[in-house]
C-alpha cells in the first residue's frame, strides 16, 4: 500500500497568517502519461464528513476560497492556507488515488493561536 | 443535487455483524463505484473498499479482508456495507463516498460526495 505520512500533527497559526500542512507518499504518485499527480486535499470539521478543497494536487474545487492551494509533485505535496481564518479551524486529510487501494494521511489539526 | 443518505446509528455486541445503508440519489446509481471509509473517535479516515453498483464488482482493503461484503440494491439505488465478527475496535463513523468523472468519462476515486455519516458502537 502506499503511505501517506502528513506533518505536522497540529499546527497552531495566528489569524492572518500563513499555515503549511506537508504530505508525503511513500512512492511516485504522479502519473507519467497525464503528467498529474493523484492527490486530494480534504477539510473536516468536527461532526462532519470531509469536503474536499484540493483534487490533482492543485486544483481548487468550485466554490473553495483561494487562500487555499496546493503544490508538490512525486512523492512531496504541500496544503497552504494564505491567510488563516477562524472558519479554517478543522482537520486537513491528503489523499492519494494513485493505487486502487486508496490511503489518507493522518491528518493535521488547525487551530488559532 | 447529488445526495447520499446512510443509515442510522448501531449498537452492537462484539461478534455480531452490522449492516450499513447509503441510499443514493441525484445521479444514475449504477454509473458511480461507491466507496467506504470509516472513522474512530478522535482518529483519522481509513479507507475499507469499494463497490460497482452496475456490476457489483468490489475491491476491499486487505485489513478487511474476509470480514468486510459491499453489496448494493439497483432497485432502490442503495448501497450497503456488512461488517462482521465485530469487535471494540470497529468502534467508528462509517461514511460512505462517490468518486467523480471527468469530462472524458474516465472515474477517480476522490471524493466530493460524502453521505453524513453512521456511527457504529459495538459494546458488551
Amino acid at each position: 500500500d502506499i503511505v501517506m505520512t502528513q506533518s505536522p500533527d497540529s499546527l497552531t497559526v495566528s489569524l492572518g497568517e500563513r499555515a503549511t500542512i506537508n504530505c508525503k507518499s511513500s512512492q511516485n504518485i504522479l502519473y507519467s502519461s497525464t503528467n498529474k499527480n493523484y492527490l486530494a486535499w480534504y477539510q473536516q470539521k468536527p461532526g462532519q464528513p470531509p469536503k474536499l478543497l484540493i483534487s490533482w494536487a492543485s486544483t481548487r474545487e468550485s466554490g473553495v476560497p483561494d487562500r487555499f492551494s496546493g503544490s508538490g509533485s512525486g512523492t512531496d505535496f504541500t496544503l497552504t492556507i494564505s491567510s488563516l481564518q477562524a472558519e479554517d479551524v478543522a482537520v486537513y486529510y491528503c489523499q492519494q488515488y494513485y493505487s486502487t487501494l486508496l490511503t489518507f494521511g493522518g491528518g493535521t489539526k488547525v487551530e488559532i493561536k | 443535487q447529488v445526495q447520499l443518505v446512510q443509515s442510522g446509528a448501531e449498537v452492537k455486541k462484539p461478534g455480531a455483524s452490522v449492516k450499513v445503508s447509503c441510499k443514493a440519489s441525484g445521479y444514475t446509481f449504477t454509473s458511480y463505484d461507491i466507496n467506504w471509509v470509516r472513522q474512530a473517535a478522535g482518529q483519522g479516515l481509513e479507507w475499507m473498499g469499494w463497490m460497482s453498483p452496475d456490476s457489483g464488482n468490489t475491491g476491499y482493503a486487505q485489513k478487511f479482508q474476509g470480514r468486510v461484503t459491499m453489496t448494493r440494491n439497483t432497485s432502490i439505488s442503495t448501497a450497503y456495507m456488512e461488517l462482521s465478527s465485530l469487535r471494540s475496535e470497529d468502534t467508528a463513523v462509517y461514511y460512505c463516498a462517490r468518486g467523480v468523472e471527468d469530462s472524458s468519462g474516465y472515474y477517480y476515486k476522490y471524493f466530493h460526495h460524502w453521505g453524513q455519516g453512521s456511527l457504529v458502537t459495538v459494546s458488551s
